[in-house]
């Protein structure tokens, strides 16, 4: 049975960086594409992007580039994702979600609890 | 980007109603659709993936159907665990992910 578990919630300044964990149990880590999206009240997810482990190569959505880095622990099975530069409109709730099986693209069956990031002066 | 547009996106239905959810894509995308359901507080749960393949254990009520720039997701009959918010998602490729705005499907 796979298990995503992300890190508790965050509440950080506008221009303070957060980083999430993702710990990943029950199947074979390494070879499976771990995605983020976030969502805010209301609206639908926002893919943010994702990293196959062993590759370690991050693919970010343009609107994240420069701001957002994703990095993998394989020795412990956790990947994270960090963000710089927090503005308000980045509160939301973020979610790792693993693809179904690899090479199937992104059709996320498996996903984190999410963890709730406010930025708030 | 491929942008998803989901009508409606309020819907009122009873217990044992047939419910049709409507995806459109502003280019075509195959059948590289997936739909989700979420409830609040919690994470999307996938429902059908390449626009009509139901996900292991999900009520055969649900189906979908559609290719190219439109798609259909119908719930048979209802049933009170439906009552959520459903979400489409086209997945053309690693570089190119997006989501629908939502249906909530209330009584």
């Amino acid at each position: 049975q796979v298990q995503l578990v992300q890190s508790g919630a965050e509440v950080k300044k506008p221009g303070s960086s957060v980083k999430v964990s993702c710990q990943a149990s029950g199947d074979t880590f390494s070879k499976y594409a771990v995605n983020w999206l976030r969502q805010t009240p209301g609206q639908g997810p926002e893919w943010m992007g994702n990293i196959i482990p062993m590759y370690g190569t991050p693919n970010l959505a343009q609107k994240f580039q420069g701001r957002v880095m994703f990095t993998a622990d394989e020795s412990t099975s956790t990947v994270y994702m960090e963000m710089t530069n927090l503005k308000s409109e980045d509160t939301a709730v973020y979610y790792c979600a693993r693809e179904r099986t690899v090479g199937t693209g992104a059709i996320f069956l498996y996903w984190g609890q999410g963890t709730l990031v406010t930025v708030s002066s | 980007d491929i942008q998803m547009t989901q009508s409606p996106s309020t819907l009122s239905a009873a217990i044992g109603d047939r419910v049709t959810i409507t995806c459109r894509a502003s280019q075509s995308i195959s059948n590289w659709l997936a739909w989700y359901q979420q409830k609040p507080g919690k994470a999307p749960k996938l429902l059908i993936y390449k626009a009509s393949t139901l996900e292991s254990g999900v009520p055969s009520r649900f189906s979908g159907s559609g290719s190219g720039t439109e798609f259909t997701l119908t719930i048979s009959s209802l049933q009170p665990d439906d009552f959520a918010t459903y979400y489409c998602q086209q997945y053309t490729n690693f570089f190119s992910v997006t989501f629908g705005g939502g249906t909530k499907v209330e009584i």
